[in-house]
C-alpha cells in the first residue's frame, strides 16, 4: 500500500481548464515536495511545502498543505498544452531526508 | 535550484556485463543520495539510500549484490549494476539530499539502460 495516495491517476483535459490533484495521507509528514516529470527526464522540484495550513502560487499553480500535515492538493487554472506532463507529490517523514511518492497523476491537456 | 547531474544519459549493454552510472551533486555536498528506478508512466520506486562513508541501505526486495552502490566522496555516489539482464532495462534516476532547512531532494536527468 502507499503511504501517499495520489489522485487521479490520469487527466486528459482541454485547454483553458481547471484541475486539481490530491495525495492523501493517514501519516504526518513534516515536509511535502510536488515534482514535474517529462519523458525522459529526472523530476523537477516544483514547491516544498512545510507548515500545515500553508498555501504556495506559483504563477497558474496553487499548492495547499492540509492544517495536519497529511495530505495536500494541486491546483491548476486555466492549463495550458505546455502543463502536460507527470506530477508527484513526495512527503518526508523524518531527517533522514526519504521521500515517500504517490504514484503520480499523469496530465495531458488537448489544444 | 541545485544541479544533480548523471552519467552517463542512455546506455545499451549485452546481457551478462555490468554497467556503472555516476550521480553527482554539482553545486553543493550531498551526505545523502537516493537510488530510484521508473517505469514507464509509473512513479519513482526507491531502491537504496547511499550514504556517504558507509554502506548503503537497501529497499526490501532490492538485490545488494546485484545493485552495488558506493558513495565515495560527498559530491559522488555510484551505481554499478552488475550481470545486467534484459529484465533490469529501466531508467534509473538518482536524487541528492540538500539538508538545508526544507531537506528538498534534487533530482538528476536519469539514466536510460537497456540491456539485450
Amino acid at each position: 500500500t502507499q503511504l501517499l495516495e495520489q489522485s487521479p491517476q490520469f487527466l486528459s483535459i482541454q485547454e483553458g481548464e481547471n484541475l486539481t490533484v490530491y495525495c492523501n495521507s493517514s501519516s504526518v509528514f513534516s515536509s511535502l515536495q510536488w515534482y514535474r516529470q517529462e519523458p525522459g527526464e529526472g523530476p523537477v522540484l516544483l514547491v516544498t511545502v512545510v507548515t500545515g495550513g500553508e498555501v504556495k502560487k506559483l504563477k497558474r499553480l496553487t499548492f495547499q498543505f492540509g492544517d495536519a500535515r497529511k495530505d495536500s492538493s494541486l491546483h491548476i487554472t486555466a492549463a495550458q498544452p505546455g502543463d502536460t506532463g507527470l506530477y508527484l507529490c513526495a512527503g518526508v517523514r523524518s531527517t533522514l531526508g526519504r521521500l515517500y511518492f504517490g504514484r503520480g497523476t499523469q496530465l495531458t491537456v488537448w489544444p | 535550484g541545485a544541479v544533480v547531474s548523471q552519467h552517463p544519459s542512455r546506455v545499451i549493454c549485452k546481457s551478462g556485463t555490468s554497467v556503472k552510472i555516476e550521480c553527482r551533486s554539482l553545486d553543493f555536498q550531498a551526505t545523502t543520495m537516493f537510488w530510484y528506478r521508473q517505469f514507464p508512466k509509473q512513479s519513482l520506486m526507491l531502491m537504496a539510500t547511499s550514504n556517504e562513508g558507509s554502506k548503503a541501505t537497501y529497499e526490501q526486495g532490492v538485490e545488494k549484490d546485484k545493485f552495488l552502490i558506493n558513495h565515495a566522496s560527498l559530491t559522488l555516489s555510484t551505481l554499478t549494476v552488475t550481470s545486467a539482464h534484459p529484465e533490469d532495462s529501466s531508467f534509473y534516476i538518482c536524487s541528492a539530499l540538500d539538508q538545508g532547512a526544507t531537506e528538498t531532494q534534487y533530482f538528476g536527468p536519469g539514466t536510460r539502460l537497456l540491456v539485450l
